[in-house]
C-alpha cells in the first residue's frame, strides 16, 4: 500500500505559471524525497531534504516539510513544457523508500 | 558513464509461468532496491540487497524473490505468475552501504510484464 496520498492527482497549468504540488505521509521519516517520471520511464530524482531541514532549494525547484504535519510541497517556478510529467514524494527511511500516489502534471504550451 | 539499466525491457508471460528480470546498477553503486508500478500509481517497494543479502523487504509475498551477485547487479525472480502480477518493474540503485532510503536512488527505465 502507499504510504501517503499527493494532491492534486491531476494540475494542468500554463506555461509559465508555477505548480506547487502536496504532500502527506503517516510515519517517521528519516527524508522525504521528490521524483519526476515521464510516461513509460523510470524515475529521476529531484530533491532530498532530510528531516531536520525545513526548506531546501534546487533551481526552479523550492520544497518545505513540515514533520509535525507530516507534509511536504514542491514548487517548481516558471514552468515548462518539457516540465509534463508525474511528481512522486517519496518517504524515506534507512532501507526503503514509500511512495505516493503522484501527481500528474500537464504544462501547456 | 552507465546508469542503472534492466532487461528485457517487455516480457509476456502466462498465469503460472515463472520471470527472472535483472538489473546492473549505476557505476559505484553497492545497494539495488526493486519497486512494482502498477498502472496510474507510485512505485512499490519490494526489497532491497546489499553485500549480496536482502537487507529490507516490503509487502510482497514469498513468490518474489531475488539475488545480489558480487559485481552488485541483480535479479528479480517471480513464481507462479498471477494477472496481478503485471506492472512496470523498476531497479533503483544507490550507494552508502545498505541505508538505500537516506540516499538519492537512481532507477533504471524498467521491465513492463503483462501476464496473460
Amino acid at each position: 500500500s502507499q504510504q501517503g496520498e499527493e494532491d492534486p492527482q491531476a494540475l494542468s497549468i500554463q506555461e509559465g505559471e508555477n505548480a506547487t504540488m502536496n504532500c502527506s505521509y503517516k510515519t517517521s521519516i528519516n527524508n522525504l524525497q521528490w521524483y519526476r517520471q515521464n510516461s513509460g520511464r523510470g524515475l529521476v530524482h529531484l530533491i532530498l531534504i532530510r528531516s531536520n531541514e525545513r526548506e531546501k532549494h534546487s533551481g526552479r525547484l523550492r520544497v518545505t516539510l513540515d514533520t509535525s504535519k507530516k507534509s511536504s510541497s514542491l514548487l517548481i517556478t516558471a514552468s515548462r513544457a518539457a516540465d509534463t510529467a508525474s511528481y512522486f514524494c517519496a518517504s524515506g527511511s534507512a532501507r526503503q523508500l514509500t511512495f505516493g500516489s503522484g501527481t500528474q502534471l500537464t504544462v501547456l504550451p | 558513464d552507465a546508469g542503472v539499466t534492466q532487461s528485457p525491457t517487455h516480457l509476456i508471460k502466462t498465469r503460472g509461468q515463472q520471470v527472472t528480470l535483472r538489473c546492473s546498477p549505476k557505476s559505484g553503486h553497492d545497494t539495488v532496491s526493486w519497486y512494482q508500478q502498477a498502472l496510474g500509481q507510485g512505485p512499490q517497494f519490494i526489497f532491497q540487497y546489499y553485500e549480496e543479502e536482502e537487507r529490507q523487504r516490503g509487502n510482497f509475498p514469498d513468490r518474489f524473490s531475488g539475488h545480489q551477485f558480487p559485481n552488485y547487479s541483480s535479479e528479480l525472480n517471480v513464481n507462479a505468475l498471477l494477472l496481478g502480477d503485471s506492472a512496470l518493474y523498476l531497479c533503483a540503485s544507490s550507494g552508502g552501504g545498505g541505508t538505500g532510503g537516506n540516499q538519492p536512488q537512481h532507477f533504471g527505465d524498467g521491465t513492463r510484464l503483462s501476464i496473460l
